[in-house]
């Protein structure tokens, strides 16, 4: 089945510890995206990459980090410097004629 | 700055009943539109797009209407049914579809639909 996955479904992270979001992706698509969702909230773009190995900060890039080494793939990591990292993190990806789809996302707790 | 908002965070409809989930956009470069559903801890579904060309566009049970004089987007939902409980969030884009980035992809807040049995 095609589709896009995100592991793990529930993270936990001590203070001051990186933590890396897993998104992958078997629909062919060139671009991909990480959102952060907070409660009762809309979804705020953090990075975006519309090619392998290049990628552009979205609206709250800091704290933050992605590569873009396979079309497949787009791992997001939470670094120490972000300083209120619980949310739920949503991986999308999309064709450039087509809408974004959305994985089943991760929810990120700081212990 | 510009930003997509809603005009009502809930909605409660009657099982059988239509919904009407509105949108408003301030972003007059916008020309493409995608409402979302958010069912509780899981990911975004695409629903119905619309691009700034056209007024309405349907769906299976859904239509989305867009009014571009006074910035307006809603989704109407026909015979509303207790899996259509969720949230409906509306997105826009200053870019192209064709061609363009969805980098930057605008989303509201969300409406919470609650359909009663």
């Amino acid at each position: 089945d095609g589709g896009i996955t995100q592991s793990p479904k529930y993270l936990f992270r001590k203070e001051g510890q990186n933590v890396t979001l897993s998104c992958e992706q078997n629909l062919n698509h060139d671009a991909m995206y990480w959102y952060r969702q907070d409660p009762g909230q809309g979804l705020r773009l953090i990075y975006y990459s519309q090619i392998v190995n290049d990628f552009q900060k979205g609206d709250i890039a800091e704290g933050y980090s992605v590569s873009r080494e396979k079309k497949e793939s787009f791992p997001l990591t939470v670094t120490s410097a972000q300083k209120n990292p619980t949310a739920f993190y949503l991986c999308a990806s999309s064709s450039q004629e087509d809408e974004q789809f959305f994985g089943p996302g991760t929810r990120l707790t700081v212990l | 700055g510009e930003s997509v908002g809603l005009h009502l965070p809930t909605l409660s409809v009657q099982e059988g009943d239509n919904s009407i989930i509105n949108c408003a956009y301030s972003n007059s470069a916008s020309d493409y539109f995608i409402w979302y559903k958010q069912e509780s801890g899981k990911g975004p579904q695409f629903i119905i797009d619309i691009r700034s060309n056209m007024d309405k566009r349907q769906g299976q049970r859904v239509t989305v209407l867009l009014n571009k004089t006074v910035k307006h987007l809603s989704l109407q939902i026909a015979a509303t049914q207790p899996g259509d409980s969720a949230v409906y969030f509306c997105a826009e884009t200053p870019s192209p579809r064709y061609g363009g980035s969805q980098g930057n992809l605008i989303f509201g807040k969300g409406t919470k639909l609650s359909v009663k049995p």
